[in-house]
């Protein structure tokens, strides 16, 4: 059973960056898998972010790639999310998922950040 | 990209079936066998309920469905229950594009 924590600030100011971790439960990262970045404004539906594979490689959102940096830090066994110049829009539920084979089988919780001064 | 269109809500009562549409094109849904299916109960992460248009991972009841034609998939409910109530989201892999969801399906039980 894979496990997920999502992790980071809960607030962040308009033109700031939003900084979140991943934790994926030990053993569970394997070389070729891929892990990915979702979010869901409140009462809105779900918008992919992006992806970083086992050895570092992303594909991104069109719509977000000039403000999204993925990376993965296997000695930690995590992956992480930046995005910066944010504004209200940004409001989310934040969660990070494994990418199965072309589909995300495991979420995490799930963390909320707010886009507020 | 924009985002797969769904039908706002679909309902149906106790035992019956429901069935939810997932509208994309040539360049995600129609281009890939790769839609996948997710069950979201409020406060809850989705839950993979479909993936590869019809196939159905360990543990999620034969009453999910799943089909595809075209650029338009459909998920199926059958003998609806009451823990069925939930927002389905439709997602479809998008190439270069990455995925795309969809607009997202509430599913009452009457």
């Amino acid at each position: 059973q894979v496990q997920l924590q999502e992790s980071g600030p809960g607030l962040v100011k308009p033109s700031g960056t939003v900084s979140l971790t991943c934790a994926v439960s030990s053993g569970s990262f394997r070389s070729g898998g891929w892990w990915s970045w979702v979010r869901q404004p409140p009462g809105k539906g779900l918008e992919w972010i992006g992806e970083v594979s086992y050895s570092g490689s992303t594909n991104r959102n069109p719509s977000l790639k000039s403000r999204v940096t993925i990376s993965i830090d296997k000695s930690k066994n995590h992956f992480s999310l930046q995005l910066t110049s944010v504004t209200a829009a940004d409001t989310a539920v934040y969660y990070c998922a494994r990418q199965g084979y072309y589909t995300s089988d495991y979420w995490g919780q799930g963390t909320l950040v707010t886009v507020s001064s | 990209q924009s985002a797969l269109t769904q039908p706002p809500s679909a309902s149906g009562s106790p035992g019956q079936s429901v069935a939810i549409s997932c509208t994309g094109t040539s360049s995600d849904v129609g281009g890939y066998n790769y839609v996948s299916w997710y069950q979201q109960h409020p406060g809850k992460a989705p839950k993979l309920m479909i993936y590869e248009v019809n196939k159905r991972p360990s543990g999620v009841p034969d009453r999910f469905s799943g089909s595809k034609s075209g650029n338009t998939a459909s998920l199926t409910v059958s003998g609806l229950q009451a823990e069925d109530e939930a927002d389905y989201y439709c997602s479809s892999f998008a190439g270069s594009n990455g995925y795309v969801f969809g607009t997202g399906t509430k599913v009452t039980v009457l």
